[in-house]
């Protein structure tokens, strides 16, 4: 059974501050990882992608990978109210599978 | 990216009826994928869309409940049949074009809320 774990918060930041987003995978054949951001009464907005052990920065966002712990994580520096939303962390297994296994999200509120 | 429409955005239908949600994508890709999003969890994956083959179910959901088609590489139908008020959800479309613009990347229509009552 793949799960993808995430804290379900809410997690609350003032505005300016900088939003730390975890996740862990139970599958260690996972290749890719990916944070979707989810409105209330919207679809799911692919964010931030990583493949490689590391960071990888897109503007205010950067996602971590550490394959070895089996952990990923976002940072959203500088948070606005408008980052206010649920994020999901999503991980697809090798092998040829474009299964996605999401976890169950992480609310993030940013307080003005 | 593509745009993806679905249709209809949402619906409130009575028990043991049958509801066909579309999804429409401005380009060809190759993949396309059902979700379902419980109130309050996480997405699940109900099938993947072949174009020119029958769908691919995961665990626990079967064909008889969810027929799915794919008559072309822009566009697909998934059916909940015989729905009672647990079908309530919101149904989600994804795509993903293995050959080019969106490699391993998903990216979700705006979905179907349903209710069932």
């Amino acid at each position: 059974q793949k799960e993808v774990e995430q804290n379900s918060g809410p997690l609350s930041v003032p505005e300016g501050a900088i939003a730390s987003l975890n996740c862990t995978y139970s599958d260690r054949g996972s290749q890719s990882f990916f944070w979707y951001r989810q409105y209330s009464g919207k679809s799911p907005e692919l964010i931030m992608s990583i493949y490689s052990n590391g960071d990888k920065e897109d503007g205010r966002f950067t996602a971590q990978l550490n394959k070895a712990s089996q952990y990923v994580s976002l940072l959203i520096r500088d948070s606005q109210p408008s980052d206010s939303a649920t994020y999901l962390c999503a991980v697809r297994s090798g092998a040829g599978s474009y299964q996605l296994t999401f976890g169950k999200g992480t609310k993030l509120s940013v307080i003005p | 990216s593509a745009v993806i429409s679905q249709k209809p955005s949402r619906d409130i239908c009575q028990r043991g009826t049958s509801l066909t949600i579309q999804c429409q994508v401005d380009s060809q890709v190759t993949m396309m994928f059902w979700y379902r999003q419980q109130p309050g969890q996480s997405l699940t994956l109900i099938a993947t869309a072949n174009q020119g083959s029958e769908a691919t179910y995961e665990s626990g959901f079967v064909i008889d409940k969810f027929p799915i088609s794919r008559p072309n590489l822009t566009f697909s139908t998934l059916t909940v049949s015989n729905m009672s008020p647990e079908d309530s959800s919101i149904y989600l479309c994804s795509v993903e074009d293995t050959t080019g613009w969106s490699y391993n990347e998903q990216f979700f229509g705006p979905g179907t809320r349903l209710t069932v009552l």
